[in-house]
């Protein structure tokens, strides 16, 4: 079946430090890929998305891009930001199905 | 254009009790998921339904646990004599269900708390 697997965490970093989240990916056929992020109390909100592969999803300066051949869609910034601190979920979904998600990864950036 | 409306946003139910969920998709949204997530971890999706139909059960437990999407009116989440172990954050979303991209809009959740 279809699964998504991510970095573990928690990931914490210092303000204005690059930010990569791993995420890899098992599925049939030609899933989309999306990144969410959960602030705390919150629901989960949609950062950024890719259909098809060498796609690259951008969103508040992150980014993601859907390498096919590594089955992966790491999320990364350049600099981040006190208020980027959250739990980020990796996602996937095939046509006609629902999300898959990864385990999500805590992100605290300390000022 | 109104988010995805779940209610309750906080509940709590003691042991043996009922615990009823409402999620009102948004306009235009025909299909909807409920997810589980447990203090500490990630989401565990539960059910996915159509209007009037279940499409995949496949991560709700045998017992204790039914959803339904009616025609009119709201998805049900229904949780029968909670235990403990039932307290968690249940969420919502809902999607148009139409194209390559399923791509899903959560609600705020509801927290379930069992005494």
């Amino acid at each position: 079946g279809d699964s998504v697997t991510q970095m573990e965490g928690p990931v914490t970093l210092s303000e204005e430090a690059f930010l990569t989240i791993n995420c890899t990916y098992t599925a049939t056929g030609y899933p989309s890929l999306f990144w969410y992020v959960q602030y705390p109390g919150e629901g989960l909100q949609l950062l950024l998305k890719a259909t098809k592969a060498d796609d690259k999803g951008s969103n508040k300066g992150f980014e993601a891009t859907y390498r096919k051949e590594t089955t992966s869609f790491h999320l990364e910034k350049g600099s981040v930001q006190v208020s980027d601190s959250a739990v980020y979920f990796c996602a996937l979904s095939r046509r006609g199905s629902r999300l898959t998600f990864g385990e999500g990864t805590q992100l605290t950036v300390n000022p | 254009n109104a988010g995805v409306m779940q209610n309750p946003r906080h509940l709590v139910r003691r042991r043996g009790q009922e615990a009823r969920l409402r999620c009102s998709p948004m306009k235009g949204h025909s299909h909807v998921y409920w997810y589980r997530q447990l203090p500490e971890e990630g989401l565990k999706f539960m059910v996915y339904l159509q209007k009037e139909n279940i499409i995949d059960e496949s991560g709700m437990p045998k017992e204790r646990f039914s959803a339904e999407f009616p025609k009119e009116g709201p998805s049900i989440l229904r949780i029968q004599q909670v235990v403990r172990g039932d307290s968690a954050a249940y969420f919502c979303a809902s999607s148009p269900g139409t194209g390559a991209i399923t791509e899903a809009f959560f609600g705020q959740g509801t927290r379930l708390t069992v005494v």
